[in-house]
């Protein structure tokens, strides 16, 4: 079945500690995202990709870095954890121009 | 920049009864919008969607919506709520000519069913 794939689904981790969510899909298309959602706060876009070698800063993207070197895989990178970043992070992707996304499971990610 | 709000953080349905979720945006030029449904450890799929033309857009699951423009709302409908509906709404803009644009949701309503 086509759609994104996210690694892990849920994860515990130490604050300071490095951890990398991955995101891969297998549909082709060009723009990629990253957004956590937060009780009371909804989605907040994190970084976006719309092409491979291509990157952007969302709402929200102190604390976090992406790379797009191929079409179907956008990873995540948290480089020092902090426990404000315990989080359900969702990968997206888009293939057409009026933004229409397909969204992935969900990491649950929490940060002792 | 484009925003969306959802007024209502909390809407209780009886089952059978009908349903219209708000939804309200702002935004300069002609948007897309969009509602999604997330239902509890999911992710979030799409119920509708309006690009242009008919302002009645009809989804997924007996979903409707309907764009006001005079009003900036886009609010979500359903004439009969099933249990299996109960599930956090998102209403999402998006914004014309902007190649691959992002969406701006709104904080979502969560949607309890009684019997």
């Amino acid at each position: 079945i086509a759609g994104i794939t996210q690694a892990p689904t849920s994860q515990i981790l130490a604050a300071g500690r490095r951890m990398t969510l991955r995101c891969t899909q297998d549909m082709r298309h060009n723009a990629m995202y990253w957004y956590r959602q937060d009780l009371g706060l909804g989605l907040r876009l994190i970084h976006y990709s719309n092409t491979a070698g291509t990157t952007g800063k969302g709402e929200v993207p102190d604390g976090y870095s992406v790379s797009r070197a191929n079409t179907d895989d956008f990873p995540l990178t948290l480089a020092s954890a902090v426990p404000s970043q315990t989080s359900v992070y969702f990968c997206a992707s888009s293939g057409t121009l009026t933004g229409e996304l397909f969204f992935g499971e969900g990491s649950r990610l929490t940060v002792l | 920049a484009q925003s969306v709000t959802q007024p209502d953080i909390h809407i209780t349905v009886s089952e059978g009864a009908s349903l219209e979720l708000r939804c309200n945006y702002s935004y300069g030029a002609t948007p897309y919008l969009f509602w999604y449904v997330q239902s509890p450890g999911q992710g979030l799929q799409l119920l509708l969607k309006y690009f242009s033309g008919d302002t009645l857009v009809q989804g997924i699951k007996g979903f409707e919506a309907e764009f006001k423009r005079s009003q900036s709302s886009f609010n979500l409908r359903k004439p009969s709520v099933h249990w299996s509906d109960a599930a956090e709404y998102f209403c999402a803009v998006g914004a014309e000519g902007s190649g691959y644009s992002t969406l701006t949701f709104g904080k979502g309503t969560m949607l309890l069913v009684s019997p």
